[in-house]
């Protein structure tokens, strides 16, 4: 079966550090990847997804960049964090459930809570 | 741009009674509509879905309807368990297969007292 990693769970840095989480899936094979965010209060925005190795599309101007540089890691990255960058990171991979209810899905890995002080 | 909201930010409802969980979208190319529950400090997993191509659709006691007319569409749990408490998410994208323009609500969050 397909699973989805994560790390790290839980991240405290300071402004203008930078940030790598990464993200690993196991089970699949080219399997599309998506990087989300949930600020506070808010609904899930996509950052970044990836079709294959190397292939980034970003879906909103920031400070972060993603990678691809295999085919089952997606990594996502800053070279200087802002406050805003504050949020509960979620990867995700694009799959079939295999249920009659739902057929094209994402599913998501734990998340990654990052807190910018 | 919010084009998938969710008006309750939360809902309370009591054990053994129907939860009703709303959800409104204003994109017209949108046609494949989602929900996912979410437990703190854990990713969503999927819940149920629907096309356009339907008005209901059912698994166990989750029941998602769409009323494409109105642009919304609802969850309904019979019967609430404590259990279902969490938070839930409608997400919609315009295509069975495109999942890259995917687009999520602010979520609501379910509590379901014993």
């Amino acid at each position: 079966s397909q699973t989805i990693h994560q790390w790290p769970a839980t991240l405290v840095q300071p402004v203008g550090s930078p940030l790598s989480l990464e993200c690993t899936v196991e089970g699949t094979s080219n399997p599309n990847l998506y990087w989300y965010r949930q600020a506070a209060g808010r609904g899930l925005q996509l950052l970044f997804y990836s079709v294959g190795i190397g292939q980034i599309s970003s879906e909103v101007p920031q400070n972060l960049s993603a990678s691809r540089p295999q085919d089952r890691q997606f990594i996502l990255s800053s070279k200087k964090l802002l406050l805003s960058d504050s949020g509960f990171y979620l990867c995700a991979w694009r799959g079939w459930t295999g249920r009659s209810s739902g057929a094209n899905v994402l599913t998501f890995g734990a998340g990654s809570r990052l807190t910018v002080l | 741009d919010q084009q998938v909201k969710q008006n309750s930010p939360s809902l309370s409802v009591q054990e053994g009674r129907i939860s009703i969980l709303n959800c409104d979208y204003t994109n017209s190319m949108f046609d494949y509509f989602l929900w996912y529950k979410k437990y703190p400090a854990e990713g969503p997993t999927f819940l149920i879905s629907i096309s356009s191509i339907k008005d209901k659709n059912e698994d166990g006691r989750f029941t998602v309807f769409l009323n494409k007319s109105a642009k919304h569409l609802s969850l309904h749990i019979v019967p609430s368990q404590p259990g279902d408490s969490a938070v839930y998410f409608c997400a919609a994208s315009a295509g069975l297969y495109n999942n890259n323009d995917m687009r999520f609500g602010a979520g609501t969050r379910l509590t379901v007292k014993p």
